[in-house]
Protein backbone atom coordinates (compact mmCIF):
# COMPACT_ATOMS: atom_id res chain seq x y z
CA UNK A 1 0.00 0.00 0.00
CA UNK A 2 2.91 2.13 0.06
CA UNK A 3 2.73 3.25 -3.97
CA UNK A 4 -0.29 5.82 -4.40
CA UNK A 5 0.18 8.07 -7.65
CA UNK A 6 -0.94 10.49 -9.22
CA UNK A 7 -0.44 12.66 -11.88
CA UNK A 8 1.20 16.25 -11.16
CA UNK A 9 -0.74 18.59 -12.99
CA UNK A 10 -4.38 19.61 -13.96
CA UNK A 11 -5.60 23.07 -16.17
CA UNK A 12 -9.18 22.88 -16.79
CA UNK A 13 -11.53 26.53 -17.67
CA UNK A 14 -13.82 27.28 -15.33
CA UNK A 15 -17.18 25.57 -15.83
CA UNK A 16 -15.85 22.39 -17.17
CA UNK A 17 -15.15 19.48 -15.39
CA UNK A 18 -12.36 18.18 -13.52
CA UNK A 19 -10.54 14.27 -13.34
CA UNK A 20 -8.46 13.97 -11.49
CA UNK A 21 -6.41 10.44 -11.54
CA UNK A 22 -5.23 7.97 -8.80
CA UNK A 23 -3.66 4.69 -8.68
CA UNK A 24 -3.21 2.71 -5.47
CA UNK A 25 -1.32 -0.75 -4.69
CA UNK A 26 -3.00 -2.35 -1.68
CA UNK A 27 -6.29 -4.17 -2.75
CA UNK A 28 -6.80 -4.78 1.13
CA UNK A 29 -7.62 -1.10 1.70
CA UNK A 30 -10.87 -0.78 3.05
CA UNK A 31 -11.78 3.03 2.53
CA UNK A 32 -9.93 5.52 0.05
CA UNK A 33 -9.95 9.00 -0.04
CA UNK A 34 -10.00 12.38 -1.40
CA UNK A 35 -8.44 15.34 0.45
CA UNK A 36 -8.30 18.67 -0.82
CA UNK A 37 -5.39 21.02 0.15
CA UNK A 38 -5.27 25.19 0.22
CA UNK A 39 -2.09 27.15 -0.10
CA UNK A 40 -0.54 27.24 3.92
CA UNK A 41 -3.69 25.44 5.23
CA UNK A 42 -4.03 21.69 6.12
CA UNK A 43 -5.74 18.89 4.30
CA UNK A 44 -9.67 19.12 4.22
CA UNK A 45 -12.05 15.23 3.45
CA UNK A 46 -13.98 15.70 0.34
CA UNK A 47 -15.07 12.68 0.38
CA UNK A 48 -14.39 9.07 0.54
CA UNK A 49 -15.83 5.63 -1.16
CA UNK A 50 -15.87 2.28 0.48
CA UNK A 51 -14.22 -0.65 -1.38
CA UNK A 52 -16.80 -2.19 -1.97
CA UNK A 53 -18.61 0.32 -4.39
CA UNK A 54 -18.15 1.49 -7.66
CA UNK A 55 -19.37 5.03 -7.32
CA UNK A 56 -20.23 7.81 -4.97
CA UNK A 57 -21.91 11.27 -6.19
CA UNK A 58 -21.52 14.04 -3.87
CA UNK A 59 -23.18 17.04 -5.26
CA UNK A 60 -20.25 18.61 -7.68
CA UNK A 61 -18.25 15.16 -6.86
CA UNK A 62 -18.38 12.17 -8.29
CA UNK A 63 -15.99 9.25 -7.23
CA UNK A 64 -15.24 6.23 -9.43
CA UNK A 65 -13.82 3.10 -8.04
CA UNK A 66 -12.44 0.30 -10.50
CA UNK A 67 -10.94 -2.35 -7.78
CA UNK A 68 -9.57 -4.89 -10.78
CA UNK A 69 -6.89 -2.07 -11.80
CA UNK A 70 -6.75 -0.69 -8.53
CA UNK A 71 -7.85 2.70 -10.33
CA UNK A 72 -9.13 5.78 -8.31
CA UNK A 73 -11.15 8.87 -9.91
CA UNK A 74 -12.49 12.25 -8.54
CA UNK A 75 -14.97 13.87 -11.06
CA UNK A 76 -15.74 17.70 -10.57
CA UNK A 77 -18.42 19.13 -12.48
CA UNK A 78 -18.73 22.50 -13.18
CA UNK A 79 -15.34 23.51 -11.87
CA UNK A 80 -14.79 26.91 -10.40
CA UNK A 81 -11.75 28.89 -9.36
CA UNK A 82 -11.96 28.57 -5.81
CA UNK A 83 -11.44 24.48 -6.83
CA UNK A 84 -7.95 25.16 -7.59
CA UNK A 85 -5.89 23.49 -4.75
CA UNK A 86 -3.82 20.51 -4.74
CA UNK A 87 -6.29 17.53 -4.51
CA UNK A 88 -4.40 14.03 -2.63
CA UNK A 89 -5.70 10.76 -2.81
CA UNK A 90 -5.02 8.10 0.40
CA UNK A 91 -5.41 4.76 1.21
CA UNK A 92 -7.07 4.42 4.07
CA UNK A 93 -5.28 7.35 6.50
CA UNK A 94 -1.98 5.37 5.96
CA UNK A 95 -0.83 6.20 2.28
CA UNK A 96 -1.29 9.24 0.64
CA UNK A 97 -0.33 9.87 -3.15
CA UNK A 98 1.96 12.82 -3.81
CA UNK A 99 -0.80 15.80 -5.14
CA UNK A 100 -2.33 16.76 -8.17
CA UNK A 101 -2.38 20.93 -8.47
CA UNK A 102 -5.84 22.17 -10.12
CA UNK A 103 -5.65 24.94 -11.28
CA UNK A 104 -8.63 26.84 -12.82
CA UNK A 105 -8.86 29.46 -15.52
CA UNK A 106 -11.22 31.88 -15.67
CA UNK B 1 -16.25 23.17 17.39
CA UNK B 2 -12.37 24.59 17.45
CA UNK B 3 -10.11 22.62 15.01
CA UNK B 4 -6.68 20.69 15.56
CA UNK B 5 -4.08 23.44 17.14
CA UNK B 6 -0.56 23.41 16.13
CA UNK B 7 2.25 25.57 17.43
CA UNK B 8 4.61 26.70 16.53
CA UNK B 9 3.50 27.25 12.76
CA UNK B 10 6.88 28.13 11.22
CA UNK B 11 10.70 27.19 13.02
CA UNK B 12 13.46 27.42 11.24
CA UNK B 13 16.96 25.64 13.20
CA UNK B 14 19.99 24.93 12.39
CA UNK B 15 21.15 21.07 11.83
CA UNK B 16 21.82 19.38 14.63
CA UNK B 17 19.47 21.24 16.97
CA UNK B 18 15.98 20.27 17.91
CA UNK B 19 12.78 20.96 17.97
CA UNK B 20 9.42 20.65 19.35
CA UNK B 21 5.93 21.30 18.37
CA UNK B 22 2.45 20.58 19.75
CA UNK B 23 -0.68 19.95 18.59
CA UNK B 24 -3.79 19.85 20.65
CA UNK B 25 -6.75 17.47 18.86
CA UNK B 26 -10.32 18.32 18.61
CA UNK B 27 -11.91 17.45 22.00
CA UNK B 28 -13.10 13.89 22.35
CA UNK B 29 -11.26 13.13 19.64
CA UNK B 30 -9.30 9.85 20.65
CA UNK B 31 -7.01 9.20 17.91
CA UNK B 32 -4.44 11.36 17.12
CA UNK B 33 -2.23 11.46 14.24
CA UNK B 34 1.87 13.48 12.89
CA UNK B 35 2.10 13.38 9.69
CA UNK B 36 5.29 14.72 7.68
CA UNK B 37 4.98 16.67 4.36
CA UNK B 38 7.99 17.27 2.48
CA UNK B 39 7.35 19.56 -0.60
CA UNK B 40 5.95 18.23 -3.53
CA UNK B 41 5.09 15.44 -1.30
CA UNK B 42 1.76 13.95 0.10
CA UNK B 43 1.45 13.56 3.74
CA UNK B 44 3.49 10.73 5.58
CA UNK B 45 2.14 9.07 8.21
CA UNK B 46 4.70 9.06 11.37
CA UNK B 47 2.74 7.74 14.47
CA UNK B 48 -0.85 7.18 15.32
CA UNK B 49 -1.60 7.24 19.08
CA UNK B 50 -5.35 6.08 20.30
CA UNK B 51 -6.01 7.51 23.15
CA UNK B 52 -2.31 7.67 24.93
CA UNK B 53 -1.24 4.52 23.63
CA UNK B 54 0.53 4.04 20.34
CA UNK B 55 -0.93 2.23 17.52
CA UNK B 56 1.28 2.57 14.96
CA UNK B 57 5.00 4.26 14.33
CA UNK B 58 6.52 1.75 11.96
CA UNK B 59 7.85 4.94 9.95
CA UNK B 60 9.10 7.02 12.72
CA UNK B 61 12.66 7.41 12.59
CA UNK B 62 13.11 6.34 16.46
CA UNK B 63 16.62 7.35 16.59
CA UNK B 64 15.94 11.48 16.34
CA UNK B 65 11.96 11.37 16.58
CA UNK B 66 9.94 11.08 19.23
CA UNK B 67 6.43 11.71 20.11
CA UNK B 68 4.06 11.27 22.93
CA UNK B 69 0.86 12.14 24.13
CA UNK B 70 0.09 12.69 28.13
CA UNK B 71 -3.45 11.62 29.49
CA UNK B 72 -4.48 11.08 26.21
CA UNK B 73 -4.99 14.95 25.00
CA UNK B 74 -2.13 16.98 23.45
CA UNK B 75 0.56 15.59 21.93
CA UNK B 76 4.32 16.44 21.15
CA UNK B 77 6.95 15.20 18.61
CA UNK B 78 10.11 16.56 18.88
CA UNK B 79 13.15 15.95 16.24
CA UNK B 80 16.64 16.03 18.18
CA UNK B 81 19.42 16.00 16.45
CA UNK B 82 17.65 17.71 13.38
CA UNK B 83 18.82 17.13 9.75
CA UNK B 84 18.63 18.88 6.96
CA UNK B 85 16.04 16.14 5.22
CA UNK B 86 13.92 17.01 8.11
CA UNK B 87 12.54 20.08 7.00
CA UNK B 88 8.99 19.83 5.99
CA UNK B 89 5.80 20.33 7.54
CA UNK B 90 4.27 18.60 10.00
CA UNK B 91 0.97 17.79 10.34
CA UNK B 92 -1.15 17.15 13.21
CA UNK B 93 -4.77 15.38 12.34
CA UNK B 94 -7.36 13.81 15.02
CA UNK B 95 -10.38 11.32 14.72
CA UNK B 96 -13.23 10.57 16.75
CA UNK B 97 -13.07 6.97 15.68
CA UNK B 98 -9.72 5.41 14.82
CA UNK B 99 -8.91 3.27 11.98
CA UNK B 100 -10.77 3.49 8.20
CA UNK B 101 -14.52 4.75 9.69
CA UNK B 102 -13.71 8.49 10.77
CA UNK B 103 -12.81 11.17 8.94
CA UNK B 104 -9.05 12.78 9.62
CA UNK B 105 -9.44 16.60 10.59
CA UNK B 106 -6.16 18.12 10.09
CA UNK B 107 -4.66 21.28 11.55
CA UNK B 108 -2.68 23.63 9.20
CA UNK B 109 0.79 22.04 10.56
CA UNK B 110 4.14 23.30 11.35
CA UNK B 111 6.93 24.50 9.18
CA UNK B 112 10.29 23.30 9.61
CA UNK B 113 13.09 24.61 8.05
CA UNK B 114 16.44 23.35 8.79
CA UNK B 115 19.94 25.26 7.72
Amino acid sequence: GEDVEQSLFLSVREGDSSVINCTYTDSSSTYLYWYKQEPGAGLQLLTYIFSNMDMKQDQRLTVLLNKKDKHLSLRIADTQTGDSAIYFCAEEEFYFGSGTKLNVKP
Amino acid sequence: EAGVAQSPRYKIIEKRQSVAFWCNPISGHATLYWYQQILGQGPKLLIQFQNNGVVDDSQLPKDRFSAERLKGVDSTLKIQPAKLEDSAVYLCASSSRGGSTGELFFGEGSRLTVL
